[in-house]
């Protein structure tokens, strides 16, 4: 089945202990992508990839680290998490940039 | 910068009414404008996609349409089913600048069908 998996669906951590969100689609999509959603905030788009080493940064990349050393896979690290992180989080691919897009389950972050 | 509004915020109807959605967006030189519905606590299901030379999409009961000259989409739901109920977002796909193709989402509305 086509699909886009996320790791951990829900996590409750600490300020400032780092964790990664997995990210991994079986579709072998060019296009990977994060956003965050916020009540009042919509989605927001975190950082983006093109293809495999080509990333770059959305609207609010701040606080976040990607990388993309494999097409099927793109993590989300959160250095030094905050509270102002605690989010529902969406990785979503495209098999390239004009085609439609496939968002994962989400993850729903709470700092402490 | 791109800006996509989506109205109404919510929206409830009785089960077998037609219904549109409206999307606008401020920069018309878009890519494609694609469509989403969202179940609580679910991800994003995507619904159509309507690249920039297309007019519109159907599937079943969907139909979407586009009009970059003025800047709007709207997705039209005949005869609505409780099934239906969901948030609906709208999202549009920026023309490449700087390499970036920025993929901007309006806020939804949330749709209420009443049996």
């Amino acid at each position: 089945e086509a699909q886009v998996t996320q790791n951990p669906r829900y996590l409750i951590t600490v300020t400032g202990k780092k964790l990664t969100v997995t990210c991994s689609q079986n579709m072998n999509h060019e296009y990977m992508s994060w956003y965050r959603q916020d009540p009042g905030l919509g989605l927001r788009q975190i950082y983006y990839s093109m293809n495999v080493e080509v990333t770059d940064k959305g609207d609010v990349p701040e606080g976040y680290k990607v990388s993309r050393k494999e097409k099927r896979n793109f993590p989300l690290i959160l250095e030094s998490p905050s509270p102002n992180q605690t989010s529902l989080y969406f990785c979503a691919s495209s098999l390239e940039v004009g085609t439609g897009s496939y968002f994962g389950p989400g993850t729903r972050l709470t700092v402490l | 910068k791109q800006e996509v509004t989506q109205i109404p915020a919510a929206l409830s109807v009785p089960e077998g009414e037609n219904l549109v959605l409206n999307c606008s967006f401020t920069d018309s030189a878009i890519y494609n404008l694609q469509w989403f519905r969202q179940d609580p606590g679910k991800g994003l299901t995507s619904l159509l996609l309507i690249q920039s030379s297309q007019r519109e999409q159907t599937s079943g009961r969907l139909n979407a349409s586009l009009d970059k000259s003025s800047g709007r989409s709207t997705l039209y739901i005949a005869a609505s089913q409780p099934g239906d109920s969901a948030t609906y977002l709208c999202a549009a796909r920026a023309r490449p600048r700087a390499g970036s193709y920025q993929l901007t989402f309006g806020k939804g509305t949330k749709l209420s069908v009443i049996p």
